[in-house]
């Protein structure tokens, strides 16, 4: 009965690979969210999206692209990985608008190695 | 753009002692705050949150904060910690549809 989901929790490959994070939620949410913890545990967003809608897309090269093929599922797709992509991608959901209030329930994590 | 800090980047306290952690704001509006917490290996964990109305809000696992406007604040207190509180502590403010967190405060609980 996990409520948010990733796969793979672990992930390591070499630089230039091209490689994809899933995520589903089985809350109901009809938002999600994709952030990145860096070496040092800062957490940053990098996306969101609203019933399949992107509404946030912070300042992200463009190597990364998510994709939301239904308000359950938020998969990230990272096109010629690079070392500095090497961090935990955390997937996070929330119901309504005005995300700033509506409490995040966040996944396990995927930690990303570059190599 | 709003912005938060937490100014204890490591705390040790010992097992059953009191503990306080600080967070101070910047949001030109009343914020949604929140706090968070991450134990080694997971994925963040809702403590607490507050949006409105009374300022000292309850939390899980024994943990409240109180909201501050006039300090800009929202701390995290908890009065007797245990072992499986170290971990990893977030506070986070909400505001223009996403969170901004704090850089983290790592707690560690000596026996």
């Amino acid at each position: 009965d996990t409520a948010v989901s990733q796969t793979p929790k672990y992930l390591v490959t070499q630089m230039g690979n091209d490689k994809s994070i899933k995520c589903e939620q089985n809350l109901g949410h009809d938002t999600m969210y994709w952030y990145k913890q860096d070496s040092k545990k800062f957490l940053k967003i990098m996306f969101s999206y609203n019933n399949k809608e992107l509404i946030i897309n912070e300042t992200v090269p463009n190597r990364f692209s998510p994709k939301s093929p239904d308000k359950a599922h938020l998969n990230l797709h990272i096109n010629s990985l690079e070392l500095g992509d090497s961090a935990v991608y955390f997937c996070a959901s929330s119901q309504g608008s005005g995300q700033g209030k509506g409490e995040q329930y966040f996944g396990p994590g995927t930690r990303l190695t570059v190599t | 753009a709003q912005s938060v800090t937490q100014p204890d980047i490591h705390i040790t306290v010992s097992e059953g002692a009191s503990l306080e952690l600080r967070c101070n704001y910047s949001y030109g509006a009343t914020p949604y705050l929140f706090w968070y917490v991450q134990s080694p290996g997971q994925g963040l964990q809702l403590l607490l949150k507050y949006f409105s109305g009374d300022t000292l809000v309850q939390g899980i696992k024994g943990f409240e904060a109180e909201f501050k406007r006039s300090q800009s604040s929202f701390n995290l207190r908890k009065p007797s910690v245990h072992w499986s509180d170290a971990a990893e502590y977030f506070c986070a403010v909400g505001a223009r549809e996403k969170l901004t967190f704090g850089t983290g405060t790592r707690l560690t609980i000596i026996p």
